[in-house]
């Protein structure tokens, strides 16, 4: 079993709804908690993090996570085509040198 | 944050040949690291290079196979050597921001072994 599974999609939506994105994971050591987005034939681009349990909000973009049930979630709200691309979420367990690990990615389509 | 440029952006080699990958950063970083990804799958770190001294692999990975250069703060390559069809992917290297643990990543190089 993965550390870290996130929903595989695609995902496809009409542009103005709301989009949720989640992951869950095994290992409860984990602290960090950080969603990408990675374009088409681009490098992924951190987008949010938050330390903890505990939401975060950024404009259209919310990060949740729960850490009792292991699950975290990112909410992108009036989604717009230009929000199409792939989500990853990441995690890690302390800030000296480690490393994070990764979900596979969700692939979100938003149609005009 | 840091930009990096990383070159190539794309390549398609012959197996048995071997490819360099070039990372520079517009600032200097202690930690550089070397990631590949491939179609589908998540992002799987392969190494972490240090200035100055040798590189850490993950489990998977040898320096035979991915060696990798660290000249300064501010430069890294990485080789994939004597490549078949399976090292076909993409391979993207990153810094930390912020020294707190999210990374910002170059472009990617996308290798498409014949």
């Amino acid at each position: 079993q993965k550390e870290v599974e996130q929903d595989p999609g695609p995902l496809s939506v009409p542009e103005g709804a709301i989009v949720s994105l989640n992951c869950t994971y095994s290992n409860s050591a984990f602290q960090y908690f950080m969603w990408y987005r990675q374009y088409s034939r681009k490098g992924p681009e951190l987008l949010m993090y938050t330390y903890s349990s505990g939401n975060k909000e950024d404009g259209r973009f919310t990060a949740q996570v729960d850490k009792s049930s292991k699950y975290i979630s990112l909410f992108i709200r009036d989604s717009q085509p230009s929000d199409s691309a792939t989500y990853l979420c990441a995690m890690r367990v302390n800030t000296n040198a480690g490393k994070s690990t990764f979900g596979d990615g969700t692939t979100l389509t938003v149609k005009p | 944050s840091a930009v990096i440029s990383q070159k190539p952006s794309r390549d398609i080699c012959q197996r048995g040949t071997s490819l360099t990958i070039q990372c520079q950063v517009d600032s200097q970083v202690t930690m550089m690291f070397w990631y590949r990804q491939q179609p589908g799958q998540s992002l799987t770190l392969i190494a972490t290079a240090n200035q100055g001294s040798e590189a850490t692999y993950e489990s998977g990975f040898v320096i035979d196979k991915f060696p990798i250069s660290r000249p300064n703060l501010t430069f890294s390559t990485l080789t994939v050597s004597n490549m078949s069809p399976e090292d076909s992917s993409i391979y993207l290297c990153s810094v930390e921001v912020l020294g707190w643990g999210g990374y910002t990543f170059g472009s990617g190089t996308r290798l498409t072994v014949v």
